[in-house]
């Protein structure tokens, strides 16, 4: 089946370092990855999404490459801000039928200023 | 452009109680989806509905059930309610059946006693 893992949290930044969140994904056929953001007591935002391999998914300063050979899709910053503290959950869709979103834990971002 | 809405913000119910919570599509959405987010963890699919008819479903027992009306609102039922029910359940809206872009709601949050 479909399995989605996450590095585990939380992670402590100090504001404007480098942000690196690694997933990786096991999942059949050619899956639709995602990464999606949770602020506390909200439900979740799409942040970036990326459909085959080799795509680059980015919004907000944030990118992630849809690696197939390394079944790996990382979210990456460059220059994190205080308000960039939230849940991060990367999710991949198989695109088959009616198959909902399968999910990793989330990982927890804390940027100190 | 409305987003996803849900309806009520918190719920609390008594063990082997019934309970339903409701949810609005994002306009022009036909397709919706519900998760449970247990604390700490990463949402787990329940269900979609498309058309008025469940076409796919996760790992949850029948006492999970739903409905989505022809204006694309939905309703999830569960019945005989269990300690570990207690969750976060957020619904997805989307434009199109086994779409992969899902636009989620705030959620509602479920405490079971």
């Amino acid at each position: 089946g479909n399995s989605v893992t996450q590095m585990e949290g939380p992670v402590t930044l100090s504001e404007e370092a480098f942000l690196t969140i690694n997933c990786t994904y096991t999942a059949t056929g050619y899956p639709s990855l995602f990464w999606y953001v949770q602020y506390p007591g909200e439900g979740l935002q799409l942040l970036l999404k990326a459909t085959k391999a080799d795509d680059k998914g980015s919004n907000k300063g944030f990118e992630a490459t849809y690696r197939k050979e390394t079944t790996s899709f990382h979210l990456e910053k460059g220059s994190v801000q205080v308000s960039d503290s939230a849940v991060y959950f990367c999710a991949l869709h198989s695109g088959g039928g009616a198959d909902g979103l399968t999910f990793g834990k989330g990982t927890h971002l804390i940027i100190q200023p | 452009e409305t987003g996803v809405t849900q309806s009520p913000t918190h719920l609390i119910k008594t063990r082997g109680q019934q309970v339903t919570l409701r949810c609005s599509s994002q306009s022009g959405h036909n397709t919706v989806s519900w998760y449970q987010q247990a604390l700490g963890q990463g949402p787990q699919f329940i269900f979609q509905y498309y058309r008025e008819e469940e076409n796919g479903r996760g790992n949850f027992p029948p006492r999970f059930s739903g409905l989505q009306f022809p204006n694309y609102s939905s309703e999830l039922n569960v019945n005989a309610l269990e300690l570990d029910d207690s969750a976060l359940y957020l619904c997805a809206s989307s434009l199109v059946e086994g779409a992969n872009e899902q636009y989620f709601g705030p959620g509602t949050r479920l405490t079971v006693t």
